[in-house]
C-alpha cells in the first residue's frame, strides 16, 4: 500500500463548481505539501501544511493531523486550474518527499 | 523558478551512450534531489544530496549517479541510456522546514 493516497485519481468539473482533491497518509510527518503541475509544466508548490488550515486566493487546503488527512479545495474553479495536483509528505526525521499518485483536474467553460 | 535551472529542457540520446543532467540552484539551499515522473507512478525519488559531496540513492537509482562538487550544482548521470529512462527529470531544492522548489524537468527521450 502506497503511504500517500489521493482521492480521485480524475476529476472533471463544470467552471465555478467547488472541488475537493483528497490525500490520506499512513506515517508520520512532519509538514504536508500540496504540489501543483500544469500540463507539460513544471511543478509549484501551493501550500506547506503542518496543522490547520491555509488559504491562498481561491485555494484552501486543511489537515487533520489525527486522522492523517489533507483536503484541498478549489473554489469558484475556473478552466485555468487544470491541472495535475500532488500531494506529498515529508516524512518525521527525513527530508525526502514522499509523493502521492496525483489527482488529474479538468475544469470544463 | 528563478532560484533552480535545469538543463538541458530536452534531449533526444541513443540507446548505450551516456547522458548528464544539470540542475543548477541560486538559493544556497543544502538539500537538492533528482526525481523521475512517470505515467502510473507519479514522482519517484533518483538520488539526493544533503551536501557538497553528500550524496545517497533513492528508491529508483539503478542504472544512475550523481555528483555535487559545488553547493549550487547537482549533476545527473545516466551511464549508459536505456529506453527504460525515457522520462521526464526534476530536480528539487528545498527541506521539510522550509519548503521545496523545482524546476522546469527535463524531458529525455531514448531511442
Amino acid at each position: 500500500k502506497n503511504e500517500v493516497e489521493q482521492s480521485p485519481q480524475n476529476l472533471t468539473a463544470q467552471e465555478g463548481e467547488f472541488i475537493t482533491i483528497n490525500c490520506s497518509y499512513s506515517v508520520g510527518i512532519s509538514a504536508l505539501h500540496w504540489l501543483q503541475q500544469h500540463p507539460g509544466g513544471g511543478i509549484v508548490s501551493l501550500f506547506m501544511l503542518s496543522s490547520g488550515k491555509k488559504k491562498h486566493g481561491r485555494l484552501i487546503a486543511t489537515i487533520n493531523i489525527q486522522e492523517k488527512h489533507s483536503s484541498l479545495h478549489i473554489t469558484a474553479s475556473h478552466p485555468r486550474d487544470s491541472a495535475v495536483y500532488i500531494c506529498a509528505v515529508s516524512k518525521g526525521g527525513s527530508e525526502k518527499l514522499v509523493f502521492g499518485k496525483g489527482t488529474k483536474l479538468t475544469v470544463n467553460p | 523558478d528563478a532560484g533552480i535551472t535545469q538543463s538541458p529542457r530536452h534531449k533526444v540520446t541513443e540507446t548505450g551512450t551516456p547522458v548528464t543532467l544539470r540542475c543548477h540552484q541560486t538559493e544556497n539551499h543544502r538539500y537538492m534531489y533528482w526525481y523521475r515522473q512517470d505515467p502510473g507512478h507519479g514522482l519517484r525519488l533518483i538520488h539526493y544530496s544533503y551536501g557538497v559531496k553528500d550524496t545517497d540513492k533513492g528508491e529508483v537509482s539503478d542504472g544512475y549517479s550523481v555528483s555535487r562538487s559545488k553547493t549550487e550544482d547537482f549533476l545527473l548521470t545516466l551511464e549508459s541510456a536505456t529506453s527504460s529512462q525515457t522520462s521526464v527529470y526534476f530536480c528539487a531544492i528545498g527541506s521539510g522546514l522550509y519548503g521545496y522548489t523545482f524546476g522546469s524537468g527535463t524531458r529525455l527521450t531514448v531511442v
